[in-house]
């Protein structure tokens, strides 16, 4: 049963533009939430991350935006680069704990 | 500083055989997790190791999977009697244990059961 859904597969964006990639969950006892990124070949590495407590949380280029009355959260970058084509990971944990419960991904492409 | 590593970075074994998959977390990282991606599918909890502590299993599918952490650091996943569905990627984490939600990846050892 995925808990985490990201229901776009892939995303095209012109670089300079802005990229917004979606997630949704359906467990409410979820009280943090990252987002990952991947490159061919390579692990997740940590982008960015919210606490249920906020609905905002910025880091330079990168903004991570929930809304708890939606389950929902995105990530936007803000202008997209060509070295921002990636997998997107959308994750989740339950008392901030440690077994992150993943998205299937949305791959990203930014156009020159 | 040196990231975490597994080997092989590739595994082709006939179905039925066993496998050994090796992690070696970052250094001081008293957290080591084991995940695996399906075709296709988000990243699927297996295990974790914190410390000395008794590792939380729960994730593992099936009592053919059972994992081992040597000396707090280096840990290996062991899958008997392997599957076709055993195939997958498998990706092991470590951190810090102020902050075990921000794990740090391996690059995965891509298991093919044929």
């Amino acid at each position: 049963d995925q808990q985490v859904k990201q229901n776009s597969p892939s995303l095209s964006v012109q670089e300079g533009r802005i990229s917004i990639l979606n997630c949704d969950y359906t467990n409410s006892m979820f009280d943090y939430f990252l987002w990952y990124k991947k490159y061919p070949a390579e692990g997740p590495t940590f982008l960015i991350s919210i606490s249920s407590i906020k609905d905002k949380n910025e880091d330079g280029r990168f903004t991570v935006f929930l809304n708890k009355s939606a389950k929902h959260l995105s990530l936007h970058i803000v202008p997209s680069q060509p070295g921002d084509s990636a997998v997107y990971f959308c994750a989740a944990s339950v008392n901030s704990g440690y077994a992150l419960n993943f998205g299937k991904g949305t791959s990203l492409l930014v156009t020159p | 500083g040196a990231g975490v590593s597994q080997s092989p970075s590739n595994k082709v074994t006939e179905k039925g055989k066993d496998v050994e998959l090796r992690c070696d977390p970052i250094s001081g990282h008293t957290a080591l997790y084991w995940y695996r991606q399906s075709l296709g599918q988000g990243l699927e909890f297996l295990i974790y190791f914190q410390g000395n502590s008794a590792p939380d299993k729960s994730g593992l599918p099936s009592d053919r999977f059972s994992a081992e952490r040597t000396g707090g650091s280096v840990s290996t996943l062991t899958i008997q009697r392997t599957q076709q569905e055993d195939s997958a990627v498998y990706l092991c984490a470590s951190s810090p244990r102020r902050a075990d939600y921000e794990q740090y990846f391996g690059p995965g050892t891509r298991l093919t059961v044929t």
